[in-house]
């Protein structure tokens, strides 16, 4: 069974910083494009930033380009963004998400229980 | 940005209707589309990719249609379990552009 179970959301304040983790189980995660997505409360769905397989290609929405970094550790077979200088309108549950393929997901077919993260001072 | 408006907002059905969802680009898309379900405080689950296929385990009453600007969802005999919000995304040129989602359309029960 593939799962990818998230940990890392909580409180953090304006200007501050933030590592979200999402760790794969039931693949092989180092064939899987991964990405994260988020969601403001009682909004829809945002792409935020994916990563290909071997980690040489990443691409970020305009939102956070610059203050967040994605990036993976295939040995250890996790994912994890880094939100740097966060603001108010970065409050949302992250989700990550994959699909088998080396380069970038269109689809993608499996996600993680998604994470809170409340950026207020 | 491409733009993917959905309608309606919010649908009310009954056991056994069927519904139909429908989502516009505001350009383009080929068939590189998508339909998700969402249930509250869970995450979207994938049910339609490529505008029609079918993901594997995904009932056979969900179905997809369209292609370039406009789509549909339809849902043969909606069942207890399929109220939830469903979300259209398009990943046309990606990642040269971004992934976009609609606004969602929440199917209540009638």
């Amino acid at each position: 069974e593939v799962q990818l179970v998230q940990s890392g959301g909580g409180l953090v304040k304006p200007g501050g910083s933030l590592r979200l983790s999402c760790a794969a189980s039931g693949i092989t995660f180092s064939s899987y494009s991964m990405s994260w997505f988020r969601q403001a409360p009682g909004e829809g769905l945002e792409w935020v930033s994916s990563i290909s397989s071997n980690s040489a290609n990443v691409y970020y929405a305009e939102s956070v380009k610059g203050r967040f970094t994605i990036s993976r550790d295939n040995a250890k077979a996790s994912l994890f963004l880094q939100l740097d200088s966060p603001r108010a309108g970065d409050t949302a549950v992250y989700y990550c998400a994959g699909c088998y393929g080396a380069t970038y997901c269109h689809y993608f077919d499996y996600w993680g229980q998604g994470s809170l993260v409340a950026v207020s001072s | 940005d491409i733009q993917m408006t959905q309608s309606p907002s919010s649908v009310s059905a009954s056991v056994g209707d069927r519904v139909t969802i429908t989502c516009r680009a505001s350009q383009d898309v080929s068939t590189w589309f998508a339909w998700y379900q969402q249930k509250p405080g869970k995450a979207p689950k994938l049910l339609i990719y490529a505008a029609s296929r079918l993901l594997s385990g995904v009932p056979s009453r969900f179905s997809g249609s369209g292609s370039g600007t406009d789509f549909t969802l339809t849902i043969n005999g909606v069942e207890p379990e399929d109220f939830a919000t469903y979300y259209c995304q398009q990943a046309n040129n990606f990642p040269q552009a971004p992934i976009t989602f609609g606004q969602g359309t929440r199917l209540e029960i009638k």
